[in-house]
């Protein structure tokens, strides 16, 4: 099965512009989750879904960030306007039990200049 | 809230040498999920080993194995017989049980194998 995909892979933009990331998941995992490392810190949460419903959004930083997951398959993340500190990687998860693990993409390396 | 450590930012060990990593936890939960992630240079993050808080065995995976202990909330990861492509960023990561589906995660352990 196709594992989860995330586009692109790096994106460098100015601040103040936006960008948006996408997530596919792995099909059938109704769950999908947003999480974000800056330089040498933790990876931390950003979102969850299940379907099409935000679970649990208590990780997004501020209003910049929108995530949608329309119709309960890919997700977008945008960001506007981006801020310097919005830079990190940015990775998708998917599960469709969420005990056994979650299934990462290999995530968006994203740089606010 | 529940927080991870990992104390080692970096560490490297000879090819066919064995090699623990560190994490710790804290919870106030009896109930919850240990994992380790293992994420290689450019690539994505992958699985490594699961541990359920409630089983007292520790989790084994080919040469990966876990030393959980529950009380001094204590979860190490051994890689016995090191290869290179055991190099990689590890992360050590907790999830309360029938709770919510939130992983958290440590800061992560740059490991390098040398050959």
């Amino acid at each position: 099965e196709a594992g989860v995909t995330q586009f692109p892979s790096h994106s460098v933009i100015e601040k103040g512009q936006t960008v948006t990331l996408r997530c596919d998941p792995i099909s059938g995992h109704d769950n999908l989750y947003w999480y974000r490392r800056v330089m040498g810190k933790e990876i931390k949460f950003l979102l969850h879904f299940v379907k099409e419903s935000k679970q649990d959004e208590s990780g997004m930083p501020n209003n910049r960030f929108l995530a949608e997951r329309t119709g309960g398959t890919y997700s977008t993340l945008k960001v506007q306007p981006a801020e310097l500190e919005d830079s990190g990687v940015y990775f998708c998860a998917s599960s469709q039990l969420a005990l056994y693990g979650y299934t990462f993409g290999s995530g968006t390396r994203l740089t606010v200049v | 809230a529940q927080t991870v450590t990992q104390s080692q930012p970096e560490m490297s060990v000879q090819e066919a040498e064995t090699v623990t990593l560190s994490c710790t936890y804290d919870t106030s939960e009896s109930n919850y999920y240990l994992f380790w992630y293992k994420q290689p240079p450019s690539r994505q993050m992958i699985l490594v080993i699961r541990q359920e808080a409630y089983k007292q065995q520790n989790a084994t995976e080919n040469r990966f194995s876990v030393n959980f202990q529950k009380a001094a909330k204590s979860f190490s990861l051994k890689i016995s017989d090191s290869q290179l492509g055991d190099t990689a960023m590890y992360f050590c990561a907790f999830m309360r049980q029938n709770r919510d589906d939130k992983i958290i995660f440590g800061k992560g352990t740059r490991l390098h194998i040398l050959p």
